[in-house]
């Protein structure tokens, strides 16, 4: 079946403005995980949704980040007021049950000028 | 939260040979992941190992939850193994729903 897929691919944006990321989960996994890669480093955990409701958003640095999931299945990440330190490679996972086995998408590059 | 240290943290082989990379992790988990991030960018799993020891091809894990370490092995390596090796466990101990969190990854490189 269809793995996670995240849209934009890449995303280039200058400081200042608004961004939206897409996350489309596989197809029945309850639990959705945003991570944020540097170049270099390992994926940092930002949010966990379980079905719509943020389980635990203790990982989003700050307000200019926002997650939702109404539907219970895709996602999107909203940064307002993008700040040059903001660029990344932002991953999306999914996993079938919560404390299961997580598949990771093929991330959204943000380059913020 | 738990850490994670990954050892080495590079690593360059020639085809054909064999090699181990370690995991260590600070409490008790109830959920370990390895994974192969290829030159791509692309996360892909490669084990689920709370415990115990899985195989899968040129591949093989082993996890000693009692002594928080795991370790994973590739046998006849080949230039597609090469990339970043990233361990990842649960950011808190005690089991439960839980983001990861992982370590510095092991960047392999395999020279043909």
């Amino acid at each position: 079946g269809a793995g996670v897929s995240q849209t934009p691919s890449n995303k280039v944006t200058e400081k200042g403005k608004y961004v939206e990321l897409r996350c489309d989960p596989i197809s029945g996994h309850t639990a959705l995980y945003w991570y944020r890669q540097s170049l270099g480093q390992g994926p940092e955990f930002l949010i966990y949704f379980q079905g719509t409701g943020a389980a635990d958003d203790s990982g989003l640095p700050n307000d200019r980040f926002f997650a939702v999931r109404p539907e219970g299945s895709v996602s999107t990440l909203k940064i307002q007021r993008t700040e040059r330190g903001d660029s990344a490679v932002y991953l999306c996972a999914s996993s079938a049950n919560p404390t299961g086995s997580q598949y990771f998408g093929p991330g959204t590059r943000l380059l913020v000028l | 939260g738990i850490q994670v240290e990954q050892s080495p943290p590079d690593l360059i082989l020639q085809e054909g040979a064999n090699s181990t990379l370690r995991c260590n992790f600070s409490d008790s988990v109830n959920n370990l992941q390895w994974f192969h991030q290829n030159p791509w960018g692309q996360l892909i799993n490669l084990f689920y190992i709370p415990s115990g020891t899985k195989q899968n091809g040129r591949l093989s894990a082993t996890t000693v939850a009692t002594e928080r370490y795991s370790l994973l092995y590739i046998s006849s390596s080949q230039t597609t193994d090469s990339g970043v090796y990233f361990c990842a466990a649960p950011r808190h101990s005690g089991g439960g729903a839980d983001g990861l969190t992982f370590g510095k990854g092991t960047h392999l490189i395999i020279q043909p």
